[in-house]
């Protein structure tokens, strides 16, 4: 089974802080994915990326960044958190650039900005 | 540009009764077409997808879809309804040029009552 895992489930950061969401994945995906949830809106993407150290924006990438220096592992980055970044962070990951690849998900990260 | 739309963002059904969950989507191309859940408090899951082929299209849980080209509709149906359905339910368009990425609509709670 393809496995998603992400660092934290709930995380509660200050404004202003650096915050880091790692997400790993197992099954050797090219593909990773940073989405946002929130309510009425569904997922919006934010960054993306298809290989080792490449990246691309999403449709809401601003106050945000992305590393990837592994393969398995995507890390999304709020450079200074802001209140509005509260939200929940979704990881996935996929095996190939097709149009109909499956996407497979963690089980995200609640974050809270105070 | 592709879009989708969830009708109804919030749906109550009593257990046994069918679960019927609209989706119409916008594409300029053929477009590949996913169903994922999400149970409370995990990420999201892979119900179902239409690729090419037959329109019918079976998952997971005894949930289907039928995708219809002229009504430009992808609806997700169960028969009968079982608690363990609730959950919200998200359906996603594929974004055209071989690049993986997801347009999701913005979500349908289902709630099933005993």
């Amino acid at each position: 089974d393809v496995k998603v895992t992400q660092s934290s489930r709930y995380l509660v950061k200050r404004t202003g802080e650096k915050v880091f969401l790692e997400c790993v994945q197992d099954m050797d995906h090219e593909n990773m994915f940073w989405y946002r949830q929130d309510p009425g809106l569904g997922l919006r993407l934010i960054y993306f990326s298809y290989d080792v150290k490449m990246k691309e924006k999403g449709d809401i990438p601003e106050g945000y960044s992305v590393s990837r220096e592994k393969k398995e592992r995507f890390s999304l980055i709020l450079e200074s958190a802001s209140t509005n970044q509260t939200s929940m962070y979704l990881c996935a990951s996929s095996f190939g650039r097709t149009d109909q690849e499956t996407q497979y998900f963690g089980p995200g990260t609640r974050l809270l900005v105070l | 540009a592709q879009s989708v739309t969830q009708l109804g963002s919030h749906v109550s059904v009593s257990e046994g009764a069918l679960v019927l969950l609209r989706c119409n989507y916008s594409s300029s191309v053929p477009p590949y077409l996913f169903w994922y859940v999400q149970y409370p408090n995990q990420g999201l899951q892979l119900l179902l997808k239409y690729t090419t082929g037959a329109t019918l299209v079976k998952g997971i849980n005894g949930f289907e879809a039928e995708f219809k080209k002229s009504e430009t509709s992808f609806h997700l149906t169960k028969p009968s309804a079982h608690m363990s359905d609730a959950a919200e339910y998200f359906c996603a368009v594929s974004d055209s040029g071989a690049t993986n990425k997801l347009i999701f609509g913005t979500g349908t709670l289902l709630a099933v009552q005993p």
